[in-house]
């Protein structure tokens, strides 16, 4: 157990929706991250925040946001959804504000299918 | 951006065999290398990384060597056993950035 928690575990929706993921992260970590698996891309970077700001933003479409609230847990929000958007999605955080000076601890994932 | 690739895709050994996956990187400024290991139905795990400034590093098993020159890395797991059987994913990661990383190596270890 990672210890980052992440629901919903699964979620099916009708394409053009508009859907909610939460991350809390480990006890005391700042940093929180979220990246988009999909089976031919791999684990894409889509946004990043540090103590309630953003740090570094990926390829996250214009329909997708983010953010962290003050207790430290972050959501992300997927909305027109289309047919691509179908993934994994998982958070990590960290202690740390680079990927380089703390380890990242990955959830298990939000799996979203859009149909 | 960064760009990472990462061969074989897909890698199936006999237990007791050794394994070796390889990525290569784009950008020369990347000083920070990581891989994670991810079971099935799991998020990644950290299982080893890598600086800029060190050539080769050991745990156990797993070792994780760095050619800057060539813009290469490869992780190495020795006397593999089912339990390592899982996708394994490399990363490069430079200051100011993003972690990137490549697209994943499914090892299958047989009995």
């Amino acid at each position: 157990d990672s210890g980052v928690t992440q629901t919903p575990k699964h979620l099916i929706t009708a394409t053009g929706q508009r859907v909610t993921l939460r991350c809390s992260p480990r006890s005391g970590d700042l940093s929180v991250y979220w990246y988009q698996q999909s089976l031919d891309q791999g684990l894409q970077f889509l946004i990043q925040y540090y103590n309630g700001e953003e740090r570094a933003k990926g390829n996250i479409l214009e329909r997708f946001s983010a953010q962290q609230f003050p207790d430290l847990h972050s959501e992300l929000n997927l909305s027109s959804l289309e047919l691509g958007d179908s993934a994994l999605y998982f958070c990590a955080s960290s202690a740390a504000e680079a990927p380089d000076t703390g380890e990242l601890f990955f959830g298990e994932g939000s799996r979203l299918t859009v149909l | 951006g960064e760009n990472v690739e990462q061969h074989p895709s897909t890698l199936s050994v006999q237990e007791g065999d050794s394994a070796v996956i390889k990525c290569t990187y784009s950008d020369s400024a990347s000083n920070y290398f990581p891989w994670y290991k991810q079971e099935l139905g799991k998020g990644p795990q950290l299982i080893i990384d890598i600086r800029s400034n060190v050539g080769e590093k050991k745990d156990q098993r797993i070792a994780v060597t760095l050619n800057k020159t060539a813009k290469h890395f490869s992780l190495h797991i020795t006397e593999t056993q089912p339990e390592d059987s899982a996708v394994y994913f490399c990363a490069a990661y430079k200051g100011y950035s993003t972690l990137t990383f490549g697209k994943g190596t499914m090892l299958l270890v047989s009995p």
